[in-house]
């Protein structure tokens, strides 16, 4: 098993540009969840979804968009970057309440 | 709103000291507590957690957690540790209930462990 995966695992982008992060799961798990990782402030939660077809707002939205149209994807999606969303990007999937995460995608927004 | 401080942003250590990573949070209800450990350039990784039962937890590498619900901790020891468990350390809460499976992490706390 592959576990958690994440493409790209770098990227930079200008102001203003968009991208869509993509996570993958194959252990058939409901949950799914994006964090950002900043120095000094841990992970915070972006969007998660509770299975296939359902998305909801984490701690820090704004500014991203996500869609779970397969239930082992789960994709983040920013609409039109700025350097204040310039961090390390966690997917996370569960079944229970152990997190399983993938390896990050570091993003540069210039 | 729940939250998680982890009290040390930063604990140096010698090879073969101990070590206690500090973890408090807020919660009105019951919890389930954990701690991750990210190695550099990685993800993380479940290291313990408490659902239920004993307040002690351990994990298989010699790390050991003690739920405390009076003082509302979860604080992280090892009492002998070496290079490799260089990381940075995370404490987490699921408050369980409607917030069923979202983590509320800490600050993290950075180990390095020196020869």
């Amino acid at each position: 098993n592959a576990g958690v995966t994440q493409t790209p695992k770098f990227r930079v982008l200008k102001t203003g540009q968009s991208m869509t992060l993509l996570c993958a799961q194959d252990m058939n798990h409901e949950y799914m969840y994006w964090y950002r990782q900043d120095p000094g402030m841990g992970l915070r939660l972006i969007h998660y979804s509770v299975g296939e077809g359902t998305t909801a707002k984490g701690e820090v939205p704004d500014g991203y968009n996500v869609s779970r149209l397969k239930k082992q994807n789960f994709l983040l999606g920013l609409e039109s970057a700025a350097p204040s969303q310039t961090s390390v990007y966690f997917c996370a999937s569960s079944a229970t309440n152990e997190q399983f995460f993938g390896p990050g995608t570091r993003l540069t927004v210039l | 709103a729940q939250s998680v401080t982890q009290l040390d942003s930063q604990v140096p250590v010698f090879e073969e000291a101990p070590v206690e990573l500090r973890c408090n949070y807020s919660s009105s209800v019951s919890v389930y507590l954990f701690w991750y450990v990210q190695y550099p350039n990685q993800g993380l990784q479940l290291l313990l957690k408490y659902l239920s039962g004993s307040t002690l937890v351990e994990s298989i590498n010699g790390f050991e957690a003690e739920f405390n619900k009076s003082q509302t901790s979860f604080h992280l020891r090892k009492p002998s540790v070496h290079i490799s468990d260089t990381a940075e350390y995370f404490c987490a809460v699921d408050a369980g209930g409607t917030s069923y499976g979202k983590l509320t992490f800490g600050q993290g706390t950075i180990l390095t462990v020196h020869p």
